[in-house]
């Protein structure tokens, strides 16, 4: 039982190129998010599915695309690279028991992390 | 959700209890404090959260007063591997898994 993976683990880009980087979750999750942690700051959303095929925004969505093809990956991509940009950015996915109005949220497992530099 | 406040740094004796303070003044009644701990380098890790009862599991102890306007994570015995940043989150459980993380406060367990 892996849990949360990343990859890559780091990776260095110049300004303009594109990258996809890669969450991966053996718990059988439905919720899955993508954050960004830059230095001195706490953790900021970006994008997050509640479940296959479905993604929304989060608090810091510009510039980057998600997606959500198999319950256990969820994508990342930035199509055009800035240095802005520049960040480390954590995978985390969560379940989910009840329903309605009885739906409760559980507490969040990260994966390790993606460092990334942009030139 | 509701806003908190935690001091920015705060040191702790190993081996002695880390008290970690949290203020949420704002906090409604459907909304619960989670705690979450983020070793340097590494991403976030769950520690506990309650509602209004004091809760305790293998890692912490939440205390959460009485107005739930403010609560303590209790580290009972610190050791030098509870160095992290503790943050303190205050979101109702049935709206959407959505944590809006802080700045925490930057624990360090000296020997």
């Amino acid at each position: 039982n892996a849990g949360v993976t990343q990859t890559p683990k780091f990776r260095v880009l110049k300004t303009g190129q594109s990258m996809t980087l890669l969450c991966a979750q053996d718990m059988n999750h439905e919720y899955m998010y993508w954050y960004r942690q830059d230095p001195g700051m706490g953790l900021r959303l970006i994008h997050y599915s509640v479940g296959e095929g479905t993604t929304a925004k989060g608090e810091v969505p510009d510039g980057y695309n998600v997606s959500r093809l198999k319950k256990q990956n969820f994508l990342l991509g930035l199509e055009s690279a800035a240095p802005s940009q520049t960040s480390v950015y954590f995978c985390a996915s969560s379940y989910s028991r009840g329903s309605g109005r009885a739906l409760l949220y559980n507490e969040q497992f990260f994966g390790p992390g993606t460092r990334l530099t942009v030139l | 959700d509701a806003k908190t406040t935690q001091p920015t740094s705060m040191d702790c004796a190993e081996g002695r209890a880390a008290n970690l303070p949290c203020n949420h003044s704002t906090i409604s009644g459907n909304e619960y404090v989670y705690w979450y701990r983020q070793i340097h380098s590494q991403g976030p890790q769950y520690i506990i959260h309650g509602l209004k009862n004091n809760e305790t599991n293998e890692m912490a102890s939440l205390i959460i007063t009485e107005d739930r306007k403010s609560s303590t994570l209790i580290l009972p015995h610190a050791t030098l591997r509870d160095t992290a940043v503790y943050y303190c989150i205050v979101r109702a459980i049935n709206t959407g898994n959505q944590f809006y993380f802080g700045t925490g406060t930057s624990l360090t367990v000296i020997p």
